[in-house]
């Protein structure tokens, strides 16, 4: 069976600090996304990672790809509380656009 | 503009009365699929759609319906609606080549009392 999971679930920080969400799966993929959902609303791409080894950067996210440890990493440079919302990974295990995602993590920055 | 709209919004139904929730993409996507969102669960997949007349089933396709009559349309049909199917559903599609994100509509709110 299929696990993605993300960790940690709930995640408080500061304003400034730094902090990495992590995203394992169980299965081989090449493929990882990201999404953002902010309260009450829909998702939205953040990152899609297409081999070992990627990494995308968008103002103070970074996402990783490392497909042989089956991981993909969302760091945090200086969070603003414009960051808060609720992220998650996805796979794409059979390489059609046919993703499971993780539990999702809920982020809140704080001032 | 490029977008996913499902209908309605919000719903409130009783158990079994039937009912359909729609899904409409103006992107010219082969692949569309519906996704039931509850808390602590993240995602599930109920059922995809590789194109017109091919659907297969998801994670968690008990109690639900599709169909795929045209590429651009892609209802939700929970033919005897159950409170455990109370949830937040959303729709999405891609362009199904394997490397591209997913689009999702903006959900729709389910209460089955």
């Amino acid at each position: 069976e299929l696990k993605v999971e993300q960790n940690p679930l709930f995640l408080s920080m500061q304003e400034g600090k730094n902090y990495t969400i992590y995203c394992n799966y169980s299965t081989t993929s090449d493929r990882l996304y990201w999404y953002r959902q902010d309260p009450g609303k829909s998702l939205e791409s953040l990152f899609v990672l297409l081999s070992n080894g990627a990494v995308k950067q968008e103002g103070r996210l970074m996402a990783s790809l490392d497909t042989k440890a089956r991981l993909s990493t969302l760091h945090i440079t200086a969070a603003v509380h414009d960051l808060s919302a609720t992220y998650f990974c996805a796979v794409d295990p059979y390489n059609n656009n046919d993703m499971r995602f993780g539990a999702g993590t809920r982020l809140t920055v704080k001032p | 503009e490029a977008q996913v709209t499902q209908n309605p919004r919000y719903l409130i139904t009783v158990t079994g009365k039937k009912l359909t929730v729609t899904c409409s993409q103006n992107m010219n996507h082969e692949y569309m699929s519906w996704y039931r969102q509850d808390p602590g669960l993240g995602l599930r997949q109920i059922y995809y759609s590789m194109n017109v007349e091919v659907t297969d089933k998801g994670d968690v396709p008990e109690g639900y319906k599709v169909s795929r009559k045209e590429k651009r349309n892609f209802p939700l049909i929970l033919e005897s609606p159950s409170p455990n199917q109370t949830s937040l559903y959303f729709c999405a599609s891609s362009l199904g080549r394997g490397d591209e994100k997913l689009f999702f509509g903006s959900g729709t709110q389910l209460s089955v009392l």
